[in-house]
């Protein structure tokens, strides 16, 4: 089964200045993605950013970049410059990708990001 | 570019009643995901379709039934509604079963309030 943590229920950060994101996660499946999603307060879902397991180099867009530590098994969210805009929930996520399953989606609870001017 | 519709987008049913959430999926995924996000809550998987067959079933209610029709839309259908049913029901759609990050796409969601 797989779980995904994440620690700060709450985050908050000053703008134009960076904010890291935790996650970790457990998992015995030997291929997986990470995902990372932000939902603001109207409720869609947005895709940020995706880490493969095997995927050496750290995932980078724009100012989102994923700080992947394989053997702790965290993939932290790194944004950089904080904007006002950035003020959301954020959530990180994971899908097995060995095969075998329907590749589901499993989420933590999430860390609401505060952006204050 | 396409994305994935969800209607209604907002949806007020009483306690008993029925409601049937829709979700048009990307074109040509063929495979969609139903999920459930209650208040302040993280997104649980309810149930999954691949090609119009049920794929993965999560933790969803007897009362709940949902199905993928030729056109690849899939409905969830909720009976005997209840309070706890209120919730934000988020349908994402893929192309396969993987098709990389950019390929798993979330419609917006149908908000449902059960009073």
């Amino acid at each position: 089964a797989q779980k995904i943590t994440q620690t700060q229920p709450g985050m908050f950060v000053q703008e134009k200045e960076a904010v890291t994101l935790d996650c970790t996660y457990d998992t015995s499946d030997q291929s997986y993605g990470l995902f990372w999603y932000k939902q603001p307060s109207s409720g869609e879902m947005i895709f940020l950013i995706y880490q493969g397991s095997y995927d050496e180099q750290n995932a980078t867009e724009g100012r989102y970049s994923l700080n992947f530590q394989k053997a702790r098994k965290s993939a932290n969210l790194v944004i950089s410059a904080s904007q006002l805009g950035d003020s959301a929930m954020y959530f990180c996520a994971m899908r097995d990708l060995s095969g075998g399953s329907n590749y589901k989606l499993t989420f933590g609870k999430g860390t609401l990001l505060t952006v204050n001017p | 570019a396409a994305g994935v519709i969800q209607s209604p987008r907002h949806l007020i049913k009483e306690k008993r009643e029925t409601a049937t959430l829709k979700c048009y999926p990307i074109p040509r995924h063929d495979t969609v995901y139903w999920y459930q996000q209650g208040p302040g809550q993280d997104p649980q998987f309810l149930i999954s379709f691949y090609e119009k067959m049920q794929s993965d079933k999560g933790s969803i209610p007897d009362r709940f039934s949902a199905q993928q029709f030729s056109d690849y839309h899939s409905e969830l259908n909720m009976s005997s509604l209840e309070l706890g049913d209120s919730a934000l029901y988020f349908c994402a759609s893929s192309l396969g079963r993987w098709t990389g990050p950019y390929g798993y796409t979330f419609g917006s969601g149908t908000r449902l309030t059960v009073v």
